[in-house]
């Protein structure tokens, strides 16, 4: 069975610039999470979508957005990139949103 | 503020050995608590969870131990193999609410020969 997949693996992106990222659950589940991992931090939850809603969202700006899919892919959506936006994007999904998370092996996105 | 800590950035262990992660957290409201072990590269891998309604787990090798009035958790690997060397973090949630996780900062674990 295919694990979460995610897309693209790295990314070089410039300040002010606008990005997406894709994640495709593992089959059958229909909850999708983001969190951000910056260098020295550990993972900090930004969004729970879950059958097509937003259910929960970490303390990000709004400028962090993003959307699920009817087949529960999701995207992750960042808007006028900062330089301390250069982090590893994880994606996770799980059955519900109170089952064990499963994670992809993230997008490294870099800022310059 | 961080309410789950791995105060500990590193460990070392030989080969055959016990190894042992700790994790402190401050929100008593959490109950439910997971282990992840992340290679580079890749993304965490689960390994091993807890309820609040127990204080020990055991899958294996793998057991977390969960002292609620200290707010502490442990994870103990018996015996250690060179291929456990990863970093591993400890998560938390709320009751019912395994939708956002609060993780630590991780304790990046090298097993030697």
């Amino acid at each position: 069975e295919a694990g979460v997949t995610q897309s693209p693996t790295h990314l070089i992106k410039t300040r002010g610039q606008q990005v997406t990222l894709r994640c495709s659950p593992i089959s059958g589940h229909t909850s999708v999470y983001w969190y951000q991992q910056a260098l020295g931090l550990g993972l900090q939850f930004l969004l729970w979508y879950d059958e097509g809603e937003e259910r929960n969202r970490g303390n990000f700006p709004p400028r962090f957005s993003g959307r699920q899919f009817p087949n529960y892919s999701s995207e992750l959506n960042v808007n006028a990139l900062e330089l301390e936006d250069s982090a590893l994007y994880l994606c996770a999904s799980s059955l519900g949103g109170t089952d064990t998370q499963y994670f992809g092996p993230g997008t490294r996105l870099t800022v310059l | 503020d961080q309410q789950v800590k791995q105060n500990s950035p590193s460990l070392s262990v030989q080969e055959g050995r016990i190894s042992i992660l700790n994790c402190d957290y401050t929100n008593s409201m959490f109950d439910y608590f997971l282990w992840y072990k992340k290679y580079p590269a890749e993304g965490p891998t689960f390994l091993i969870s807890i309820s609040s309604i127990k204080d020990k787990n055991e899958d294996g090798r793998f057991t977390v131990f969960l002292n609620k009035s200290a707010k502490h958790l442990s994870l103990h690997i018996v015996p250690s193999q060179p291929g456990d060397s990863a970093v591993y973090f400890c998560a938390a949630s709320r009751a019912g609410t395994a939708s956002k996780l609060t993780f630590g900062t991780g304790t990046r674990l090298q097993v030697m020969l």
